[in-house]
């Protein structure tokens, strides 16, 4: 059964940084795209960032571009997220997705993500 | 950037009703969109990929059609289950993916 487990939610001050993690079980996660998408309270989906399988090819939201961060590490199942200089409008679930290539067909469960003083 | 225009934002329909709904492009997409169903407080769950093609296990009641920039999402005969939100997707060009705004499906 593929499972894409989130952590590292909370609250954090504007400015601040928090760093997400997404551990994976039940496919090859080195075979895979995989992407970040977050949901304002209320609000749709937004996509935030991939990553492509090896890490060496790594796209961002321009909202987000110089203050996350993408990254994997394929020999520990995870993949990442570094967010710097947060914002209140950062504030969201953020969801890990295998794939953002193509489709993207398993999601976690998210993280919530607040950011205010 | 490729703009996803989603209509309509929300609708009341019944059990056994059809509902479409309706994604444009801002531009051609070719095949590249994808349909997503969200239900309060869950992750989106993929039903529809490459505009037309049902993911393993969704129900056939579920069905999508169109390219270029004109797409189409089908319920044939809403299931009490059904009530959530919907969202188109494309994956044309990265960067970046962009959703549509949802349509959000309530009970008439």
């Amino acid at each position: 059964e593929v499972q894409l487990v989130e952590s590292g939610g909370g609250l954090v001050q504007p400015g601040g940084s928090l760093r997400l993690s997404c551990g994976v079980s039940g496919f090859s996660f080195s075979g895979y795209w995989m992407s970040w998408v977050r949901q304002a309270p209320g609000k749709g989906l937004e996509w935030v960032a991939s990553i492509n399988e090896d890490g060496n090819e790594k796209y961002y939201v321009d909202s987000v571009k110089g203050r996350f961060t993408i990254s994997r590490d394929n020999a520990k199942n995870s993949l990442y997220l570094q967010m710097d200089s947060l914002r209140g409008e950062d504030t969201a679930v953020y969801y890990c997705a295998r794939g953002g290539r193509t489709k993207m067909p398993h999601w976690g469960q998210g993280t919530l993500v607040t950011v205010s003083s | 950037d490729i703009q996803m225009t989603q209509s309509p934002s929300s609708l009341s329909a019944s059990v056994g009703d059809r509902v479409t709904i309706i994604c444009q492009a801002s531009q051609d997409i070719s095949n590249r969109l994808n349909w997503y169903q969200q239900k309060p407080g869950k992750a989106p769950k993929l039903l529809i990929y490459a505009a037309s093609n049902l993911e393993t296990g969704v129900p056939s009641r579920f069905s999508g059609s169109g390219s270029g920039t004109h797409f189409t999402f089908t319920i044939t005969s809403l299931q009490p289950e059904d009530f959530a939100t919907y969202y188109c997707q494309q994956h044309d060009n990265l960067p970046p993916l962009t959703f549509g705004g949802g349509t959000k499906v309530e009970i008439k």
